[in-house]
């Protein structure tokens, strides 16, 4: 079957940096997303990965290896507002999007 | 940027009756959209794949006679709930994209159903 995994809750401080890691398995592989969802509102795109390595934007950098099915999540110099869940998603051969669960992050002050 | 438009963003329904849900494409032009539901603390269910002028694809366990899905035009498609039961409360999200890719996708505000 297909699957993504990514932890289920997080905690940081404010101002530090976390990173959020996504693992999957799925049949093909057409490409990796990030996406940020407030609580009762839609996901917001954040990244997207097809190749190896590391994408930078901003305070958010996402990072992919598709030889180990790998991804994650960096967030830097985070703020109250990064309070949020994360999804990881990621479009398998057949291009359809399978998503993680995603990791709610909690920033402490 | 792509900004896509649901509405409503929130509505209470008696068992039974039926619920429109709209989702446009305001600035783009959308082949396919998507409709989604998430149940609270869970991952986003894809529910069915629509595609303007033709039939919307759903996915296994989905039904197609209760959730009706309407692509009239390149950026308007309706999910409508019919016969409405209170389990099928939920959080309801379009999305579509303006690359024949389908990357990456834009997400509407999403539609919060309450059946009582």
């Amino acid at each position: 079957g297909q699957n993504i995994d990514q932890p289920t809750e997080m905690t940081a401080t404010e101002g530090a940096i976390v990173q959020i890691n996504c693992t999957y398995q799925t049949s093909g592989f057409n490409g990796l997303f990030w996406y940020q969802q407030h609580a009762g509102e839609a996901p917001t795109f954040l990244s997207y990965n097809v190749l190896d390595g590391l994408e930078e934007k901003g305070r958010f950098s996402s990072f992919l290896s598709r030889s180990k099915g790998y991804s994650y999540l960096l967030l830097k110099e985070l703020q109250m507002k990064d309070s949020a869940s994360y999804l990881c998603a990621v479009k398998d051969s057949n291009y359809q999007l399978i998503w993680g669960a995603g990791t709610k992050l909690i920033i402490k002050p | 940027g792509a900004v896509v438009s649901q509405h409503p963003s929130r509505v209470i329904c008696k068992s039974g009756t039926s619920v429109k849900i709209e989702c446009r494409s305001l600035d783009f032009q959308a082949t396919t959209m998507f409709w989604y539901r998430q149940f609270p603390k869970q991952s986003l269910m894809l529910m069915a794949t629509s595609n303007e002028g033709s039939k919307a694809t759903y996915e296994q366990g989905v039904e197609k006679d209760k959730f009706l899905i309407n692509h009239a035009s390149l950026t308007l498609s309706t999910l409508t709930v019919t016969s409405a039961h209170p389990e099928d409360s939920s959080f309801y999200i379009c999305s579509a994209s303006r690359s024949a890719e389908g990357l990456p996708l834009h997400f509407g505000n999403g539609t919060r159903l309450t059946v009582t």
